[in-house]
């Protein structure tokens, strides 16, 4: 089945520091690859997407380019600040069995991300 | 505010209890997802419902159940509540089913089995 596989968390950097957090994932076909963000007491909330191989999302400073050679999607920001503290998810959803999608999110375990002052 | 509303934001359940969780969205969103939120496994689909009337499983459904008589609400309900249930419940909304469509989340509510 699909799977999503994020790096091993907690991250801890200090403010302006480069941030990578690495993500693959196992799907058939060409799914659909996103970042979610929780910050701390409130749901889920989009951070940026991917829907073909070699598409970029951006958002807020971050990047993440969908490579299908490597089936990777990894989060990228070039100086992080201390608001960018959160659990950050990386999510697929596939394209189902006849070509039909529901939109079904597949996630991964979550990274905790903490930026010091 | 145009959003999904969750109720309650949490709860302690005993053991064989009957509970459920409420979610609303003013959006007029078609699509409707129940997640469940456990550390160190992300979040994981428990059930949805693409549109009015129609309901479907997710990865983890049973001891589970979920009805959508109108577009807005989508309750999920316990029918005997079991300690493994204890978790964080995340309900979502989507314009339309489909891969490329955003999802939008409720705060959540937080169920404690005993």
């Amino acid at each position: 089945g699909d799977s999503v596989t994020q790096m091993e968390g907690p991250v801890t950097l200090s403010e302006e520091a480069f941030l990578t957090i690495n993500c693959t994932y196992t799907a058939t076909g060409y799914p659909s690859l996103f970042w979610y963000v929780q910050y701390p007491g409130e749901g889920l909330q989009l951070l940026l997407k991917a829907t073909k191989a070699d598409d970029k999302g951006s958002n807020k400073g971050f990047e993440a380019t969908y490579r299908k050679e490597t089936t990777s999607f990894h989060l990228e920001k070039g100086s992080v600040q201390v608001s960018d503290s959160a659990v950050y998810f990386c999510a697929l959803s596939p394209l189902e069995a006849g070509g039909t999608s529901y939109g079904k999110l597949t996630f991964g375990q979550g990274t905790i991300l903490t930026v010091h002052p | 505010i145009a959003g999904i509303t969750q109720a309650p934001t949490s709860q302690i359940l005993a053991a064989g209890r009957r509970m459920t969780l409420r979610c609303t969205q003013d959006m007029r969103h078609n699509a409707m997802y129940w997640y469940r939120q456990d550390l160190g496994l992300g979040l994981r689909l428990i059930h949805y419902s693409n549109t009015a009337g129609t309901t479907g499983k997710g990865e983890v459904p049973d001891g589970y159940s979920v009805s959508r008589a109108n577009t807005d609400d989508f309750p999920l309900t316990l029918a005997s509540a079991v300690p493994s249930q204890t978790s964080v419940y995340f309900c979502a909304s989507s314009r339309e089913a489909g891969r490329y469509n955003e999802q939008f989340f409720g705060p959540g509510t937080r169920l404690t089995v005993l």
